[in-house]
């Protein structure tokens, strides 16, 4: 099935760093949602993006859907030993589908 | 109020065997969908229902694979016969109604050896 392209694949930092992470689609999305899987757990959403430009916060996390429309990207910043995971990307497709990014792992070393 | 809540947790079976997961949704959601992760994947979505009509069931390979959804509550899937390439985790999930935030119960991990 579609899967949206996220990158990096995985990323290993030192507690307190920043964090980016980015997901990209040939097609348009008319949302784009991010989420984090613990192991062993579901996906539990972090931030929902509606409009193309908008940029939101929440916490640590901030997110923003691409003008293009095509892409997003989230950043986490002052990374703590809790924020490892896998963090998806989702978006909704045209025909209201909701499709999952490939994953980017998260290590956080103290 | 509970989560979704999935069961068995781990489920190890033979190839050809069948398998049953069952799901029992947030109270009140009328939107129900069932997920596949394969390992390293993020989920693709096997089969939506809402309320216990299947909408979406496009992804879902109907040679072996069935779900029901009846009273539109909990909602069983099945495969049979199960193959190798089946191994993966299967998620439930629900939402109010479909344009809503879905909520995830924590998956049945399966293996057919």
């Amino acid at each position: 099935g579609q899967q949206l392209n996220q990158s990096p694949q995985s990323m290993f930092i030192q507690e307190g760093e920043d964090v980016s992470m980015n997901c990209t689609s040939s097609s348009i999305f008319n949302t784009w949602l991010w989420y984090k899987q613990d192991p062993g757990e579901g996906p539990v959403l972090l931030i929902a993006l509606y409009k193309a430009g908008e940029l939101t916060s929440n916490g640590r996390l901030t997110a923003q859907f691409g003008i293009t429309r095509k892409d997003s990207f989230l950043n986490i910043s002052a990374s703590i030993p809790s924020d490892v995971g896998i963090y998806f990307c989702a978006g909704h497709d045209s025909t209201d589908k909701l499709i999952f990014g490939t994953g980017t792992r998260l290590q956080v070393f103290p | 109020e509970a989560g979704v809540v999935q069961s068995p947790r781990y489920k190890i079976i033979e190839k050809k065997q069948p398998v049953a997961f069952w799901c029992n949704p947030i109270s009140g959601h009328n939107t129900l969908y069932w997920y596949r992760q394969n390992l390293g994947q993020g989920p693709e979505l096997l089969i939506r229902y809402e309320n216990e009509e299947a909408v979406d069931d496009s992804q879902l390979p109907k040679d072996r694979f069935s779900a029901e959804r009846l009273k539109g509550v909990d909602s069983t899937l099945k495969i049979q016969p199960a193959e190798l390439g089946d191994s993966a985790v299967y998620l439930c999930a629900s939402s109010l109604d479909q344009a809503e935030e879905l909520f995830f119960g924590s998956g049945t991990q399966l293996s057919v050896l």
